[in-house]
């Protein structure tokens, strides 16, 4: 079953604007991440926030997790084209060995 | 280069035909897994692997089968393939902690079944 849902499906800006995605979860988790898929290809590791932690940054990336609404938001800042892709979150249950994927934000950046 | 490779990138095949799908890592992660990924349904877990000679299924391992005789290599069976079975695949691999999970992911081989 799907541990993480993100929100929203599909989303367009333009470029320079800032792009924000949501993923909720149902269980607790040892930690979350956000991936980026280029289309057709394999995913690339954003960034990971743990448990305990509230927010954390990654160069234009800023990543917030609230454990008691068990829900964390990706911002992307002054977006540019080549960052047109999709946009997983996947979480890591607690106690669990493996990695549940969302279904994914598709987001473009018009130039 | 550290990197997860998969062959074959591409494949179309007939129902019933066995085949199977390699993946090799250079990483030397203990953690591998296999991965379908179909329209509006994100990415579902076949099957994963904790080390050599431990596997365990995912959500989706209906139809498949995997192997970890080595640490590097974790290929995919699917003894039968039938047309359900068309989709993207990706093999992963991590070093596994008790809080970081972050997987490396290979190319992607798109199977068509028909």
């Amino acid at each position: 079953s799907q541990q993480g849902e993100e929100d929203p499906q599909a989303l367009s800006i333009q470029e320079g604007e800032n792009a924000t995605m949501n993923c909720s979860y149902k269980t607790s988790i040892n930690n979350l991440q956000w991936y980026r898929q280029n289309s057709g290809r394999g995913l690339v590791h954003l960034i990971l926030i743990r448990s305990n932690e509230r927010e954390k940054h990654s160069g234009r990336l800023r990543v917030t997790l609230d454990t008691s609404k068990k829900s964390s938001s990706l911002l992307i800042t002054a977006s540019r084209a080549a960052d047109t892709a999709s946009y997983f979150c996947a979480t890591v249950q607690t106690g669990a060995n493996n990695l549940f994927f969302g279904t994914g934000t598709r987001l473009t950046i018009i130039p | 280069e550290a990197q997860v490779t998969q062959n074959p990138r591409y494949l179309i095949t007939v129902t019933g035909k066995k085949l199977t799908v390699t993946c090799s890592q250079n990483m030397n992660h203990e953690y591998m897994s296999w991965y379908r990924q179909d329209p509006g349904l994100g990415l579902r877990q076949i099957y994963y692997s904790m080390n050599v000679e431990v596997t365990d299924k995912g959500d989706v391992p209906e139809g498949y089968k995997v192997s970890r005789k080595e640490k590097r290599n974790f290929p995919l069976i699917l003894e039968s393939p039938s047309p359900n079975q068309t989709s993207l695949y990706f093999c992963a691999s991590a070093r596994p902690s008790a809080l970081s999970y972050e997987q490396y992911f290979g190319p992607g081989t798109r199977l068509t079944v028909t």
